[in-house]
């Protein structure tokens, strides 16, 4: 069955920067997109950005243009979210997504479980 | 960039009601919107795609509709395991999320 396994919870200072994993299993990992969405305590759901798993190919929101980087390890079907220049505001839950699609960014059909990360001095 | 505004915030209502959720985007995305169930500490469950498609094993009581810029998502008869915040979220053009609307217990 197809599952996204994140990585544990974090606590980070402000300025810092943290890098998510998320593990595929039960599929092709490089048939299918995954996309990074975070959602703040209280708040709506936020789309960071979505990574080709196929070639390495990336697409940010304006909003974490220059801050975020999503990358991939094939060989592990493992897909990374890093957020740098952290502050308090990014203290959220992060989830990684599984396109519905294939290789294409629409919209996420299996989700990991969420990694809290939190920002505090 | 395209924002997505839903309607009500939240939703009081009883079981076996019929509930629509509306979801407005600030221009034309065709029909590329989903809808998602989310309940606390939990993520997000596909309900429909491309607006009014049902993802396999979703009860057949959702049902969404809309194109261009105005979206609805209605459960025919509201049942327990319904009540839960809705998103609605746009893939025309990179994407974005609804604020969300929470259906509670009246």
């Amino acid at each position: 069955q197809v599952q996204l396994v994140q990585s544990g919870a974090e606590v980070k200072k402000p300025g810092a920067s943290v890098k998510v994993s998320c593990k595929a299993s039960g599929y092709t990992f490089t048939n299918y997109a995954i996309h990074w969405v975070r959602q703040a305590p209280g708040q709506r759901l936020e789309w960071m950005g979505w990574l080709n798993t196929g070639i390495g190919n990336t697409e940010y929101s304006q909003e974490f243009q220059g801050r975020v980087t999503i990358t991939r390890d094939t060989s592990a079907s493992t897909a990374y979210m890093e957020l740098s220049s952290l502050r308090s505001e990014d203290t959220a839950v992060y989830y990684c997504a599984r396109d519905r699609h294939g290789i294409v960014a629409t919209m996420g059909d299996y989700w990991g479980q969420g990694t809290l990360v939190i920002v505090s001095s | 960039d395209i924002q997505m505004t839903q309607s009500p915030s939240t939703l009081s209502a009883s079981v076996g009601d019929r509930v629509t959720i509306t979801c407005r985007a600030s221009q034309s995305i065709s029909s590329w919107l989903a809808w998602y169930q989310q309940k606390p500490g939990k993520a997000p469950k596909l309900l429909i795609y491309k607006a009014s498609r049902l993802e396999t094993g979703v009860p057949s009581r959702f049902s969404g509709s809309g194109s261009g810029t105005e979206f609805t998502l209605t459960i025919s008869s509201l049942q327990p395991d319904d009540f839960a915040t809705y998103y609605c979220q746009q893939y025309n053009s990179y994407s974005a999320f609804g604020q969300g609307t929470k259906v509670e217990i009246k």
